[in-house]
């Protein structure tokens, strides 16, 4: 089945910097990569996703990169502001024995420093 | 407003004692999951269902119970089987197989 692999798991910027966050997955097949966002103590939010026909999108400071040769794909977060800070999981979808369900990497835990 | 609503927010149980956890959704959406989060990890699969009347065990469903009698709900049950139940428990619903899932707002189980 999909596996997914997130790194890095913690993550120090300065505001204003740029932070990147990588995943890879191991299923040619899957074809959704959506990103969430989890503050303390609440649900993960969808920030943004991307599916396999496209190789980037972006949403204001918010971009996801995607390469289908090598698996991966990439959350870039620009012009970091402190209430970017929370965890980030990454996520591909599988079409096999899961019926279609999501794969959550492990997460990143973004701290920005003012 | 359409949303998922996970209910209550904190929840205490003794030790032996079952407990439901509650999550409902006016998203019409089809399929519903359960999931739990430990201190500094990621989202664990308890169980999921895809359609009313049926659901399927993720990779740690010992010890834990679900039913999916309604669209709109899909409580899980805690145990006295499952022996470490103390956790942040997450639901969560998909409108078909071509979007991401809508998440609640968690249920924190704490055992006294």
């Amino acid at each position: 089945g999909e596996n997914v692999e997130q790194h890095p798991s913690t993550l120090s910027v300065q505001e204003g910097d740029s932070a990147v966050i990588k995943c890879t997955y191991s299923d040619s097949a899957s074809n959704y990569f959506p990103w969430y966002k989890q503050e303390l103590g609440k649900g993960p939010q969808l920030i943004i996703d991307i599916r396999s026909n496209v190789g980037e999108k972006k949403d204001q400071r918010i971009a996801v990169t995607l390469n289908k040769t090598a698996k991966h794909f990439s959350l870039h977060i620009t012009e970091t502001q402190p209430e970017d800070s929370a965890v980030y999981f990454c996520a591909a979808r599988n079409y096999g024995g899961s019926q279609g369900n999501l794969i959550f990497g492990k997460g990143t835990k973004l701290s920005v420093k003012p | 407003d359409g949303g998922i609503t996970q209910s209550p927010k904190y929840l205490f149980r003794k030790e032996g004692q079952n407990v439901t956890l509650s999550c409902e959704q006016n998203l019409n959406h089809d399929a519903m999951y359960w999931y739990r989060q430990d201190p500094g990890q990621g989202l664990r699969l308890i169980y999921y269902s895809q359609i009313v009347n049926d659901f399927q065990k993720g990779d740690i469903a010992e010890g834990y119970s679900v039913s999916r009698e309604k669209k709109e709900s899909f409580p899980l049950t805690v145990t006295s089987a499952q022996k470490n139940p103390t956790a942040f428990y997450l639901c969560a619903s998909r409108a078909g197989v071509d979007y991401g899932y809508t998440f609640g707002s968690g249920t924190r189980l704490t055992v006294v």
